[in-house]
């Protein structure tokens, strides 16, 4: 069964800081997609970013960017010149076939 | 503009009531997804449908049910078997089921109160 670890329940964050989210994944598929989302206190989940396990190149989605290490099975999402509009819930999560397994998120806080 | 509609965002039932929540998109997509999310935690799947008139189980099935009678449309009915039904609830679709990219798209969300 896969699964998906995010260790961070909170980060503060300086306003123009990069910031990396951790996500670690366990799942025995040879083919999977990895994803993250940003829910913002509103509530509706926002797709970010995509990776798949075969892909060579780590995804990049303009500010966003993931550092995909398969042998470690982990996912990290990079955040560069973090904005005040970035705090948010963001949650990690794993696909195979036709189901999503989420993380249970990280939620970021950007300090002025 | 296209998208998921989710109606109405809040929601307030009384024990032992059944209540339907809405979802409809005009993305034209295949497959439908509802999603539970408590305080702190990720999302967890309820139901999902490939096509219509087709549904399935997710993880947390029970005391809940679906239909899908039009493609555009997959509504929930959280029943009074739910023992613990105050939660967010996500309706998501996607242009296909399988596969493993496949993005899904979300609606606003229904936050549901058991009083």
């Amino acid at each position: 069964a896969q699964k998906i670890t995010q260790t961070q329940p909170g980060m503060f964050v300086q306003e123009k800081e990069a910031v990396t989210l951790d996500c670690t994944y366990d799942t025995s598929d040879q083919s999977y997609g990895l994803f993250w989302y940003k829910q913002p206190s509103s509530g509706e989940m926002i797709f970010l970013i995509y990776q798949g396990s075969y892909d060579e190149q780590n995804a990049t989605e303009g500010r966003y960017s993931l550092n995909f290490q398969k042998a470690r099975k982990s996912a990290n999402l990079v955040i560069s010149a973090s904005q005040l509009g970035d705090s948010a819930m963001y949650f990690c999560a794993i696909r195979s076939n036709y189901q999503l397994i989420w993380g249970a998120g990280t939620k970021l806080i950007i300090k002025p | 503009d296209g998208g998921i509609t989710q109606s109405p965002k809040y929601l307030f039932r009384k024990e032992g009531q059944n209540v339907t929540l809405s979802c409809e998109q005009n993305l034209n997509h295949d497959a439908m997804y509802w999603y539970r999310q408590d305080p702190g935690q990720g999302l967890r799947l309820i139901y999902y449908s490939q096509i219509v008139n087709d549904f399935q189980k997710g993880d947390i099935a029970e005391g809940y049910s679906v239909s899908r009678e039009k493609k555009e449309s997959f509504p929930l009915t959280v029943t009074s078997a739910q023992k613990n039904p105050t939660a967010f609830y996500l309706c998501a679709s996607s242009i296909r089921l399988a596969g493993a990219y496949n993005e899904q798209f979300f609606g606003p969300g229904t936050r549901l109160t058991v009083l």
